[in-house]
């Protein structure tokens, strides 16, 4: 049912750079921000970016987001051990009278 | 300090009609801009949003389960409440409220922005 689409998962050592990508369409993606969030092992989810590329307080500088086109994605910089966790992209959808989407999550594994 | 705690059945039969109820708050339901979406996470799934309402009382339905939701919201309570009819096993997950930061008004419809505040989640499961 995800409309956006995001590799299972992904990988790294301790330091090291993860993207995770997010592909969409010119509906959802392509017309409005995007959103990720972070979802740690039996917790509930918590926003990590905002409006594309931005950072709510308290999130470190490590995570950055970018948006081009119908994709975006999420960069975990100096990758840490408590960065393993599930992480999702979402937009609204302007199709079928506007509706969420979110991604088919990503699970990030530190090495 | 925003809290939002959902509460609710944690078993219900097929067939039956479950009432989920969203008590926010550190901010108020009748807050210009602001307001609360459901979103359901299956046992090892994906995150599916559900729906949403806002100050104004505009509201808005996944379109697979439009014909089962119902959402609400009672300001005086600071609660919010979803309804889905004719349960189903597949319905089994946890279900999550969440405050959504504010919307964006283009060419007449709402956008909402980012879901900044979530709840713990509640489990429910479908089972005879």
């Amino acid at each position: 049912q995800s409309v956006l689409t995001q590799p299972p998962s992904a990988s790294g050592t301790p330091g090291q750079r993860v993207t995770i990508s997010c592909s969409g369409s010119s509906s959802n993606i392509g017309s409005n921000s995007v959103n990720w969030y972070q979802q740690l092992p039996g917790t509930a989810p918590k926003l990590l970016i905002y409006s594309s590329n931005q950072r709510p307080s308290g999130v470190p500088d490590r995570f950055s987001g970018s948006k081009s086109g119908t994709s975006a994605s999420l960069a975990i910089s100096g990758l840490q051990s408590e960065d393993e966790a599930d992480y999702y992209c979402a937009a609204w959808d302007d199709s079928l009278n506007g509706r969420g989407v979110f991604g088919t999550g990503t699970k990030v594994t530190v090495l | 300090q925003v809290t939002l705690k959902e509460s609710g059945p944690v078993l219900v039969k097929p067939t039956e009609t479950l009432t989920l109820t969203c008590t926010v708050s550190g901010f108020s339901l009748s807050n210009a801009r602001l307001g609360v979406t459901w979103i359901r996470q299956p046992p090892g799934k994906a995150l599916e949003w559900l729906a949403h309402i806002f100050s104004n009382d505009e509201k808005s339905y996944s379109t697979s389960l439009k014909s089962r939701l119902t959402i609400s919201k009672d300001t005086s309570k600071s609660q919010v409440v979803l309804t889905m009819t004719n349960m189903d096993p597949v319905d089994t997950a946890t279900y999550y409220c969440a405050r959504i930061a504010g919307y964006d008004y283009v060419w007449g419809s709402y956008r909402p922005r980012e879901f900044d505040y979530w709840g713990q989640g509640t489990l429910v499961t479908v089972s005879s």
